[in-house]
């Protein structure tokens, strides 16, 4: 296991269509963690797994917006009826339930929404 | 409202310069707090991770501070190179929500 892979890294959508993104974390990995970042800002928390549970989820997660876990392993998240305010970068994060809870991010999504 | 600031948004020094990046965060009741680096159009790569029992961590060039009480960090880069040119994020993780808050990153250039 190399680190957290995401998949696709670049959609490009038209504003209305709908798109998946894949995340698959560290295996040992509990914890799982969705963020978004626009251009010159931080990430902005968006959900939060531990295991197959979603624990935590943003306002900023409209009802467009739907993450799953469903083994406690890899992630999707959905965005349905894509708006041209959606295009950013999504990236994933796993980190360990106890001890030392580093986080390790993947390459992230980039999406263009037209 | 736990807010995490950096200082400055934007540095350039010349190559073999040490440097020192600055992050500060108002809520003190931290789990740990990690440093990042991004390149452009990338994804973000752990650098050092201090947990809040800790003081300081070392990563060959790199040394990261954390005083607590004044709610304080600070990344450390010696010997600078432009290979080191990137965005340095910092980012607090609280026992309240076990979400990561983060700053919005120092733009650091190295010239050769």
């Amino acid at each position: 296991d190399t680190g957290v892979s995401q998949d696709p890294r670049h959609k490009i959508t038209k504003r209305g269509q709908n798109v998946t993104f894949r995340c698959d974390p560290i295996s040992e990995h509990n914890r799982l963690y969705w963020y978004r970042q626009t251009l010159g800002q931080g990430p902005e928390f968006l959900t939060y797994f531990q295991n197959e549970a979603q624990l935590e989820k943003s306002r900023l997660l409209s009802d467009r917006f739907s993450a799953e876990r469903p083994k406690g392993s890899f992630s999707t998240l959905e965005i349905q009826r894509t708006e041209q305010g959606d295009s950013a970068m999504y990236l994933c994060a796993s980190s360990p339930n106890f001890g030392n809870t580093e986080a390790f991010f993947g390459q992230g999504t980039r999406l263009t929404v037209v | 409202k736990q807010e995490v600031t950096q200082i400055p948004a934007a540095l350039s020094v010349p190559e073999g310069e040490n440097l020192v990046l600055n992050c500060s965060f108002t809520d003190s009741a931290i789990y740990n707090l990690q440093w990042f680096r991004q390149d452009p159009g990338k994804g973000l790569t752990s650098l050092l991770l201090i947990q809040s029992s800790q003081r300081e961590q070392t990563s060959g060039r790199l040394n990261a501070s954390l005083d607590k009480s004044s709610g304080r960090s600070t990344l450390y880069i010696a010997a600078s190179q432009p290979g080191d040119s990137a965005t340095y994020l910092c980012a607090v993780l609280y026992h309240s929500n076990y979400q990561l808050i983060w700053g919005a990153g120092t733009k650091l250039i190295i010239k050769p």
